[in-house]
């Protein structure tokens, strides 16, 4: 299962910052977070991920709290192109390249 | 763009025939991983190989099978197709290197089984 809860559904209008929130209160201190968003019909698409510290780069940044147990993906200038589902993933295999995908939070861009 | 590509991108099977699904990874990945997501689910994992070998693989039956080849390159069998195996086939690879690596996607491929 999952470590993640995510809530279902988020509205953003275009051009506003959107804050993506996810807990992972159970997550290990060794596991990382992932962040991937799935647009209709294609394939994942990563964002970002990160340990304990905060991560920035060209698409998002993401804000991990201080106890690892929440954190936050931040999409600083939306556009209708970001309505997707937003996969927030904490990775428990160290061995492989296992992704344990949740249900996401589906964000929808308005004008 | 992830560089890694699949083929066929769309494909209508009949119950109990056969499967070959293909990806090319990211240049420079070694590792190669294979999803399903079914209609309106999370990709889940069905298996992964480094080094030409499976090592790992998710809760699917012996009949989803995989190859990897020098290259990098790889195949995912699936034999005796069933109703519930129409999904979309999702590959991803990486390069192998601990818990921190970064996993790329393919567009996958749709297939359904009538």
């Amino acid at each position: 299962d999952a470590k993640t809860t995510q809530p279902p559904s988020m509205d953003c209008a275009e051009g506003r910052a959107a804050n993506l929130p996810c807990n992972h209160s159970t997550i290990s201190g060794n596991e990382y977070v992932y962040w991937y968003r799935q647009i209709h019909s294609q394939g994942p698409q990563y964002i970002i991920h990160g340990l304990k510290n905060n991560e920035t780069n060209e698409m998002a940044s993401l804000i991990i709290t201080e106890d690892r147990k929440s954190s936050t993906l931040i999409l600083p200038h939306a556009t209708l192109r970001d309505t997707a589902v937003y996969y927030c993933i904490v990775r428990v295999d160290m061995d492989t390249d296992k992704l344990i995908f949740g249900t996401g939070t589906r964000l929808q861009v308005f004008p | 763009e992830t560089g890694v590509t699949q083929s066929p991108t769309h494909l209508i099977k009949t119950r109990g025939q056969q499967v070959t699904l293909r990806c090319s990874s990211q240049s420079g990945h070694n590792t190669v991983s294979w999803y399903q997501q079914a209609l309106g689910q999370g990709p889940q994992f069905i298996f992964q190989y480094y080094r030409e070998e499976e090592n790992g693989r998710g809760n699917f039956p012996p009949r989803f099978s995989g190859l990897q080849f020098p290259n990098y390159s790889s195949e995912l069998n699936v034999n005796a197709l069933e109703l519930d195996d129409s999904a979309l086939y999702l590959c991803a690879s990486s390069v192998t290197g601990g818990s921190g690596n970064t996993i790329y996607f393919g567009e996958g491929s749709w297939l359904t089984v009538v």
